[in-house]
């Protein structure tokens, strides 16, 4: 099944913080994060492995708690670059390690 | 190369008619992805090579696609006889071995009019 974000879409200011969240239905071995821009293809940010890891990435971190099959997306002092949609891939493990990605969440940061 | 290249950028095709779309990964990348994304909407996965095991062509939507991929590097992907449902961008991406990043191709936009 298809992970589930949250929110769908969110309006920030230059300078203010946000948080999407990434949640799947099925155990999951690792959650990618990508950005997407108008018209490009997504960008990967980064990955997590089960084991409740946090990465950063800039002013950009995520955690993952493969308990509660979740992953959350922590975007601090907003840039306009950060503006996009970001999706999220989940990875279950087993033989193949193809990604399921999310519904997405479109981000606009204005000035 | 230095990046996921695809071809053609973009196809337009008459309802009915056979398209190839073509992938040429990172070279050195062992797994490659085809991922389907329609207007405004999130990536749908449609097929998964990992060397040189058999392929996970899980994802795709009816027996009116395929996909290979030759000496483990360039893929096609073919839609015969395609409908206007089939009217998208199509996503190639490359990761070194499946369990790191992808890199995405900048996709093909087909439109079937």
């Amino acid at each position: 099944q298809q992970p589930v974000q949250s929110p769908q879409a969110v309006i920030l200011r230059e300078g203010e913080d946000a948080v999407i969240n990434c949640s799947s239905s099925k155990a999951l071995y690792s959650v990618h994060w990508y950005r997407q821009k108008h018209g490009e293809a997504p960008v990967f940010l980064m990955i997590l492995l089960k084991g409740g890891e946090q990465k950063g990435h800039e002013k950009i971190s995520a955690s993952f708690n493969e308990k509660k099959q979740q992953s959350s997306l922590y975007l601090t002092a907003s840039q306009l670059s950060y503006s996009g949609t970001y999706f999220c891939g989940t990875e279950g493990g087993g033989a193949t390690n193809k990604l399921i990605f999310g519904t997405g969440t479109l981000l606009a940061v204005q000035p | 190369g230095a990046g996921v290249s695809q071809s053609p950028s973009n196809k337009v095709t008459e309802k009915g008619k056979d398209v190839e779309l073509r992938c040429d990964p990172i070279s050195g990348h062992t797994a490659l992805y085809w991922y389907r994304q329609s207007l405004g909407q999130g990536l749908e996965f449609l097929i998964y090579f990992q060397g040189n095991s058999a392929p996970d062509k899980s994802g795709l939507p009816s027996d009116r696609f395929s996909a290979e991929r030759t000496g483990g590097s360039v893929s096609t992907l073919t839609i015969q006889r395609t409908q206007q449902e089939d009217s998208a961008v199509y996503l190639c991406a490359s990761s070194l071995d499946g369990i790191r990043g992808y890199t995405f191709g900048s996709g093909t936009r087909l439109t079937v009019v």
